[in-house]
């Protein structure tokens, strides 16, 4: 167990709308990532961050802000939620020392009507 | 680039029987990681093993088995004795390189569902 929690768990909210999801850990890891999930996509790298302040696009960051003004917390902004950015989105964190694999949250199921 | 191909999209097996998970990578690095991953019907994503490229030895845990081949670039996944609690989606993840820097980001495919029927 990481010490990773995701809130919220569920959300639906209407295109249009900003949504911020949150990524809390315990152990003050300097690596934290937003991944999303979609059937026939597998898992794509949104943003990471490698420290406070410190973030990085991933794979698919159009659409999507992050901001880490402390170590244990690592936020997901969705500005204008549209009906494409409906996915399941994980949060993950490397361990300190530990070399690239990754642990994950529980996740967190948003539906964009 | 490097690239995973997990060619199972789906296996069912009969509760105690034997499963193998087969993932086949490509990569131009000489020095790299492989991982597992399992994501039960719940839907959290588990870490289960990490291999590094210059570690050939095979790895067992408990009922599960890893057997790394890299002369034919594969990382397949034995589970011994299958039980219905290992239902779920089994990803292998492409190779990240070794050199320390970077993202460390993974990158999962599609990755094998597997059914345990009682």
């Amino acid at each position: 167990d990481a010490g990773i929690t995701q809130s919220p768990r569920h959300k639906v909210t209407e295109t249009g709308t900003p949504v911020t999801l949150r990524c809390h850990q315990t152990e003050n890891h300097r690596y934290m990532y937003w991944y999303r999930q979609d059937p026939g996509h597998g898992l794509r790298l949104i943003h990471y961050s490698y420290g406070v302040k410190d973030t990085d696009k991933g794979e698919v960051s159009d659409g999507y802000s992050v901001s880490r003004s402390k170590t244990e917390d690592f936020l997901l902004t969705l500005e204008s939620a549209t009906s494409s950015q409906t996915s399941v989105y994980f949060c993950a964190i490397k361990k300190t020392g530990a070399d690239y694999e990754q642990y994950f949250g529980p996740g967190t199921r948003l539906t964009v009507t | 680039a490097q690239k995973v191909t997990q060619a199972q999209t789906e296996i069912s097996v009969v509760e105690k029987e034997d499963v193998t998970l087969d993932c086949v990578y490509e990569t131009r690095d000489t020095t790299y990681y492989l991982f597992w991953y399992k994501q039960p019907p719940s839907g959290e994503l588990v870490f289960l093993i990490r291999r590094n490229s210059f570690d050939e030895q095979n790895e067992i845990s408990g009922r599960y088995s890893w057997n790394f081949q890299k002369s034919t670039s594969s990382f397949n996944f034995t589970i011994t004795a299958s039980q219905v609690v290992d239902s779920a989606v089994y990803f292998c993840a492409p190779p990240s390189p070794y050199s320390g820097a970077g993202s460390y980001q993974l990158t999962f495919g599609k990755g094998t569902k597997l059914s345990v029927i009682p």
